[in-house]
C-alpha cells in the first residue's frame, strides 16, 4: 500500500529552528509537496520538490532524498504565526496526491 | 470572487437526506478536486475532474457523486447521507491536471450527519 509518515505533533520555541520529517512509500513518485494549514483554515502551498536536494524559500526550506523516500521541511526563525499543521503529500505514478496526516507544530514564546 | 468559494460553510444534516456541497472557482483552472479531512487522517480524494465535462473517482468515492458542466463549478452530492460522512470537505483546483501542480483550496465545508 501507499504510506506517508509524519510525526503527529512537535513543539518548538519562538526564534528557534525546527525540522519536520516525512517518509513515504508510494507506487511511483512524481514529486513531493508541503502545505501549511492553520487551524480551521484551508491548506496553502509551501513547496514542491521533484529532484534531490534542498530548496530554500525565505525562512522555509524543503529537502528531498528520493533514494531514501524522505523529505523534511525546515523552518527557521520561528514566529508565533508558524503555529499550524504541516502536510506532506506525494504525487504517485498516477499523478494523484497521497497525503500524510500532518504534523501539528506548536510554537512557545 | 477571488479564488475558490464553497457553500455552505457548515451544515448539520439528518441521515438519509440528500445534500449538495457547492464549489466555484474564478481562476479558469482546468482541474478540480474534492477531499475530505478527518482527524488523524490525511486528506482523502473523493472525486476529481481533469477538465470540464470529465470526472474521475478518487480514493473514497462511495456515497458521493460529482458533475463538471463548466470550468468554474464542481458540486459534490451526497445522495443519502450517513453519519460516517461527517467530515470537513475541501474543494481544490489546479491550473492543469496531474499531481505536479500547486492546488488551491477553498475554505471548506464542515458537515455533520446525525
Amino acid at each position: 500500500g501507499q504510506n506517508i509518515d509524519q510525526p503527529t505533533e512537535m513543539t518548538a520555541t519562538e526564534g528557534a529552528i525546527v525540522q519536520i520529517n516525512c517518509t513515504y512509500q508510494t507506487s511511483g513518485f512524481n514529486g513531493l509537496f508541503w502545505y501549511q494549514q492553520h487551524a480551521g483554515e484551508a491548506p496553502t502551498f509551501l513547496s514542491y520538490n521533484v529532484l534531490d536536494g534542498l530548496e530554500e524559500k525565505g525562512r522555509f526550506s524543503s529537502f528531498l532524498s528520493r533514494s531514501k523516500g524522505y523529505s523534511y521541511l525546515l523552518l527557521k526563525e520561528l514566529q508565533m504565526k508558524d503555529s499550524a499543521s504541516y502536510l506532506c503529500a506525494v504525487s504517485d505514478s498516477n499523478y494523484q496526491l497521497i497525503w500524510g496526516a500532518g504534523t501539528k507544530l506548536i510554537i512557545k514564546p | 470572487i477571488a479564488g475558490i468559494t464553497q457553500a455552505p460553510t457548515s451544515q448539520i444534516l439528518a441521515a438519509g437526506r440528500r445534500m449538495t456541497l457547492r464549489c466555484t472557482q474564478d481562476m479558469r483552472h482546468n482541474a478540480m478536486y474534492w477531499y475530505r479531512q478527518d482527524l488523524g487522517l490525511g486528506l482523502r480524494l473523493i472525486h476529481y475532474s481533469n477538465t470540464a465535462g470529465t470526472t474521475g473517482k478518487g480514493e473514497v468515492p462511495d456515497g458521493y457523486s460529482v458533475s463538471r458542466a463548466n470550468t468554474d463549478d464542481f458540486p459534490l452530492t451526497l445522495a443519502s447521507a450517513v453519519p460516517s460522512q461527517t467530515s470537513v470537505y475541501f474543494c481544490a483546483s489546479s491550473s492543469l491536471a496531474g499531481g505536479i501542480n500547486e492546488q488551491f483550496f477553498g475554505p471548506g465545508t464542515r458537515l455533520t450527519v446525525l
